[in-house]
């Protein structure tokens, strides 16, 4: 079953700073991921941490501590066109095959919704 | 246009009635993989594909078949498709398995 946890929705206003969170339970995997997918769309990429620490790219940021099994995703001067459903992801646990590369597990998703 | 398509978009069908739906990427992508998205369960991967004839199960693989018998394409088989496979669709690609995907439109499947 899914090893990631993520709150189910979240709201915030426009320009303000909001922070998603996923936990998860797995003694081990490649690194962790963030999806954004708009309604009606497909997922697209944002962020990836193969490392432990901070990784930025524009108003998003990601974060991972595998020690204390955390990541988050970030995201700075919060815009209307940020509402959308944000994933995070694992690539290979170690439980799930032996840890295959190409295995990707999902979180299920956290609705952000961004209020003028 | 570096892209990932996938036919067909929609799909209404009736349960025992063979479909195939096809995915196909124009980056020389060696990774590809096939997903279902349901309400409440967020992506969960079906079959996944490390190379040209390397396929191997995601998660929910049962009622699925796969094939990647060139490197552009990698096809969703369902050879006696049943209700509890309606789902929205997703097939991804990326250079290698650790590297960004890139995803497809997505296929919306209705199974009667």
């Amino acid at each position: 079953g899914q090893s990631l946890e993520q709150p189910s929705e979240v709201t915030a206003v426009e320009g303000a700073i909001v922070q998603i969170n996923c936990t998860y339970q797995t003694s081990g995997f490649y690194g962790l991921s963030w999806y954004q997918q708009h309604d009606g769309g497909a997922p697209t990429f944002l962020s990836y941490n193969a490392l432990d620490g901070l990784e930025e790219t524009g108003r998003f940021s990601s974060f991972l501590s595998r020690s204390d099994s955390y990541g988050y995703l970030l995201l700075q001067e919060l815009q209307m066109k940020d509402s959308a459903s944000y994933f995070c992801a694992v690539r290979g646990l170690l439980e799930n095959y032996g840890g295959s590369q190409g295995n990707l597990i999902f979180g299920k998703g956290t609705k952000l919704s961004v209020k003028p | 246009e570096a892209q990932v398509t996938q036919n067909p978009r929609y799909l209404i069908t009736v349960t025992g009635k063979k479909l195939t739906v096809t995915c196909s990427q124009n980056m020389n992508h060696e990774y590809m993989s096939w997903y279902r998205q349901d309400p409440g369960l967020g992506l969960r991967q079906i079959y996944y594909s490390m190379n040209v004839e390397v396929t191997d199960k995601g998660d929910v693989p049962e009622g699925y078949k796969v094939s990647r018998k060139e490197k552009r394409n990698f096809p969703l088989i369902l050879e006696s498709p049943s209700p509890n496979q309606t789902s929205l669709y997703f097939c991804a690609s990326s250079f290698r398995a650790l590297e960004t995907q890139y995803f497809g439109p997505g296929t919306r499947l209705l199974v009667l």
